[in-house]
């Protein structure tokens, strides 16, 4: 079946470490998204990638890195500047084609103490 | 630039009851527009969708139909069931950044 994974479902870390979220998709999209989300919120952009080796900050990038050296994947690290990282993170990826629809992982639920 | 307005919620509302939750955007050309649902501690999934104006969209009794002349995408259901507590998303294509635009999330709470 075709999807998208993030792992783990749960992650817990010390203030001042940073920590990477996984997402790999075998959907054969080009374009991959995260998102954070707080409670009771929407969704809001950190980054995201429309071909390998590139991609864009979205509206809240302070304190986040990803890469895309595969097609298929797409990390996040939350790094120790981002002030604060306890949050829902979900990953995204879309066709690139005239509509963006896209499809989500079950995202991370991201802790830190 | 682009936006998306839902209503605020919660909407609370008992079994079989009819459901609206109020969707209007404002865009730069022709949009394709989205709703997604999130269950509790879940990612989002695609409900429907609409890609041109006057086009309805529906899925699980759900629909939503494409007005450009009051820039809107209002989501209805006929007879909601407890397992459609959920949280609603309305989006729209932002062609031009090559991303979505999602509306604030309306929360549905059904009751038995």
């Amino acid at each position: 079946d075709g999807g998208i994974t993030q792992s783990p479902k749960y992650l817990f870390r010390k203030e001042g470490q940073n920590v990477t979220l996984s997402c790999e998709q075998n959907l054969n999209h080009d374009a991959m998204y995260w998102y954070r989300q707080d409670p009771g919120q929407g969704l809001r952009l950190i980054y995201y990638s429309q071909i390998v080796n590139d991609f864009q900050k979205g509206d809240i990038a302070e304190g986040y890195s990803v890469s895309r050296e595969k097609k298929e994947s797409f990390p996040l690290t939350v790094t120790s500047a981002q002030k604060n990282p306890t949050a829902f993170y979900l990953c995204a990826s879309s066709i690139r084609d005239t509509n963006y629809e896209q499809y989500f992982g079950p995202g991370t639920r991201l802790t830190v103490t | 630039g682009n936006s998306v307005t839902q209503m605020e919620g919660p909407v609370t509302l008992s079994e079989e009851a009819f459901l609206t939750i109020n969707c209007t955007y404002t865009a730069t050309g022709y949009p394709s527009l989205f709703w997604y649902v999130q269950y509790p501690g879940e990612g989002l999934q695609l409900l429907l969708k609409a890609t041109k104006a006057d086009d309805k969209g529906s899925n699980k009794g759900f629909e939503a139909t494409y007005r450009k002349e009051t820039t809107s995408f209002h989501l209805e259901k006929g007879s909601v069931q407890v397992s459609d507590s959920a949280v609603y998303f309305c989006a729209l294509s932002d062609r031009r950044g090559n991303k979505l635009v999602f509306g604030a999330g309306t929360i549905l709470r059904v009751k038995s």
